[in-house]
């Protein structure tokens, strides 16, 4: 079956530090791959999406990028703010747009 | 429209009894998603909307619940019999596809309490 994994366990850094998030996928290739914010309380926001033919993305502090080969994608954040605290979720397309998610990652940014 | 909404914002029913949940897109959105979240865990599928064609339902979802999306505008989602098991947050999502892989977009979530 269709399996999403993201680190379990929470990302702690120092502000000013790059965070690294990874997102695994298994049987399954997706076309395109999202992530999301999403804050205690509230629902998931829409960050960035990368599709199968770009190797990487980016958004101001946001970078993404996107292995079809190792079936993984990494979410970067550079120079870390104690506001980019939250949960972060990914969503590989699971074809019809229908969108799945991983369980999520939590960072915790320290001033 | 600014955006999805979701009432009630929050909601404590004693178990056994029913309640429903009503969701309204983003008025140009053909797609409509509910999902349900427990603490720790990420957005769970439940089922989808296509207009107001119903497209798939989660397996898991047990025949307690039921979804509907009158007229392909507003949704609600409806739980009979609630059991403390389904206490959670039930978020609702929507999207247009009719361009392409665009992103969807989220309400604030009903909380669930069943005492």
């Amino acid at each position: 079956s269709q399996k999403i994994e993201q680190n379990s366990e929470a990302l702690n850094i120092q502000e000013g530090k790059t965070a690294t998030l990874t997102c695994n996928y298994t049987n399954y290739s997706p076309a395109y791959l999202q992530w999301y914010r999403q804050d205690p309380g509230r629902g998931p926001v829409f960050l960035l999406l990368i599709r199968e033919n770009e190797k990487e993305k980016r958004k101001e502090r946001l970078k993404v990028t996107f292995d079809t080969t190792l079936k993984q994608s990494l979410f970067h954040i550079t120079a870390s703010q104690p506001a980019d605290s939250a949960t972060y979720l990914c969503a590989p397309d699971t074809g019809g747009f229908k969108t799945i998610f991983g369980a999520g990652t939590r960072l915790f940014v320290k001033a | 429209d600014t955006g999805v909404s979701q009432n009630p914002r929050h909601k404590i029913t004693k178990r056994g009894q029913n309640v429903t949940f009503r969701c309204d897109p983003i008025s140009e959105h053909n797609r409509l998603y509910w999902y349900r979240q427990t603490l720790g865990q990420g957005p769970e599928f439940l089922t989808y909307f296509q207009n107001e064609a119903q497209l798939e339902k989660s397996r898991l979802l047990s025949d307690r619940f039921s979804a509907e999306r009158p007229k392909g505008s507003f949704s609600t989602l409806e739980i009979q019999r609630t059991e403390q098991g389904d206490s959670a947050m039930y978020l609702c999502a929507s999207r247009r596809t009719d361009r392409g892989n665009t992103e969807a977009f989220f309400g604030q979530g009903t909380r669930l309490t069943v005492v």
